[in-house]
């Protein structure tokens, strides 16, 4: 257990549905990333919060995709009319802001869209 | 694309050292080699990082090359729980990390 917690840990939903996952980081932790991971493949990243400030996006999150982080403690990563090409697993990371800091993963949340 | 380049799969006898090698000849003078594992199906597990000196924790070995163009982790005597997808990433202050295909380690007994 790295401290980072995620829920749920499990996700089906049907195409068209939304979805919406949470990250408690480590309380310390000033930021806050959310990757995604499909099957054998690493994991990618999506986009990243120094306290509540969304400081970058990549080109993967789209327009159907929105992460919040509101009190620049836990976050919400939110996906809208889902497609099956969603389906995977999502991790989120946390890190202090020092020079070298590492990221300490959640256990990560499962989603299948059927 | 991944800064860095692993050998797709290697095994590894149960109580021998595992030396996993990455390349990474593009690295930049302020980025750090960071090495991660990840068990099936569970989160990506940090392992250490280093800069330019070899590094050492209860986990495992750093060492990386004087030029900082490779590295190599050591796992001093694997175990079968060490069977895991292992990745090295190169990163700077601020970056977020890019992952790339791993390493599939198997610890045979």
């Amino acid at each position: 257990d790295t401290g980072v917690s995620q829920d749920p840990r499990h996700k089906i939903t049907k195409r068209g549905q939304n979805v919406t996952f949470r990250c408690d980081p480590i309380s310390e932790h000033n930021r806050l990333y959310w990757y995604r991971q499909t099957l054998g493949q690493g994991p990618e990243f999506l986009t990243y919060f120094q306290n509540e400030a969304q400081l970058e996006k990549s080109r993967l999150l789209s327009d159907r995709f929105s992460a919040e982080r509101p009190k620049g403690s836990f976050s919400t990563l939110e996906i809208q009319r889902t497609e099956q090409g969603d389906s995977a697993m999502y991790l989120c990371a946390s890190s202090r802001t020092t020079e070298g800091n590492e990221q300490f993963f959640g256990p990560g949340t499962r989603l299948t869209v059927l | 694309d991944a800064k860095t380049t692993q050998p797709t799969s290697m095994d590894c006898a149960e109580g021998r050292a595992a030396n996993l090698p990455c390349n990474h000849s593009t690295i930049s003078g302020n980025e750090y080699v960071y090495w991660y594992r990840q068990i099936h199906s569970q989160g990506p597990q940090y392992i250490i990082h280093g800069l330019k000196n070899n590094e050492t924790n209860e986990m495992a070995s750093l060492i990386i090359t004087e030029d900082r163009k490779s590295s190599t982790l050591i796992l001093p005597h694997a175990t079968l729980r060490d069977t895991a997808v292992y990745y090295c990433i190169v990163s700077s202050y601020g970056q977020n990390f890019v992952f790339g295909p791993g390493t599939r380690l198997s610890v045979l007994p």
